[in-house]
């Protein structure tokens, strides 16, 4: 089956580096989103990797290991408006589709 | 640039009622999505189309869900009669077409609450 995991919730202090973890097993990879989700609020668009190794844009970094199914993202220099749910999304196969699955989202409480 | 449009934002019904929810994709995004949103859980995909064809539905509670994109744009979820189990947040999402790494625009959802 399609499944992804994620740590449920996160604590981290202003100012600190936090990582999210995000493990998968699909069938096929094509891709794996990150996106992040304000209380109330509708997701929005991260990073993407398709290719092992990391990607920085900026604050957030993200890392792929195909290999190992795995991903996390890496957030630094943290700000309270960075409190939030961050989901994880693999795009895997299903029959001739690419569907993109999703996992259940970390939330995240920085605290001053 | 537009975002992705919805409406309503909010709605309450009772039990067995029907409700429909419209999206307005972003122009020029040829592939369009309905999820469902629970709280406290990630997206689930109810149906995509492309164009104005269903490429996936498989999650779609077909004896009480339907959805349409006649013209290939604009787009509408209907739930045909509503249960207690259907409270959840409806996002619609866009993106240029079906490949890897097209991202998903959101629209702000609708929050449905069934009593």
């Amino acid at each position: 089956g399609q499944n992804i995991d994620q740590p449920t919730e996160m604590t981290a202090t202003e100012g600190a580096i936090v990582q999210i973890n995000c493990t998968y097993q699909t069938s096929g990879f094509n891709g794996l989103f990150w996106y992040q989700q304000h209380a109330g609020e509708a997701p929005t668009f991260l990073s993407y990797n398709v290719l092992d190794g990391l990607e920085e844009k900026g604050r957030f970094s993200s890392f792929l290991s195909r290999s190992k199914g795995y991903s996390y993202l890496l957030l630094k220099e943290l700000q309270m408006k960075d409190s939030a749910s961050y989901l994880c999304a693999v795009r895997a196969t299903a029959g001739n589709n690419r569907k993109l699955i999703w996992g259940l989202g970390t939330s995240l409480a920085v605290n001053p | 640039e537009a975002g992705v449009a919805q409406s309503p934002r909010y709605k309450i019904i009772e039990k067995r009622q029907s409700v429909a929810f419209w999206c307005n994709p972003i122009s020029g995004h040829a592939t369009l999505y309905w999820y469902q949103q629970i709280l406290g859980q990630g997206p689930k995909l109810l149906i995509q189309f492309q164009n104005n064809g269903v490429v996936d539905d498989s999650q779609l509670p077909k004896d009480r869900f339907s959805a349409e994109r006649l013209k290939g744009v604009d787009s509408t979820l209907k739930i045909q009669p509503a249960k207690l189990e259907d409270s959840a947040v409806y996002l619609c999402a866009s993106s240029l077409g079906p490949l890897s790494s097209y991202e998903q625009y959101f629209g702000p959802g609708t929050r449905l609450t069934v009593t």
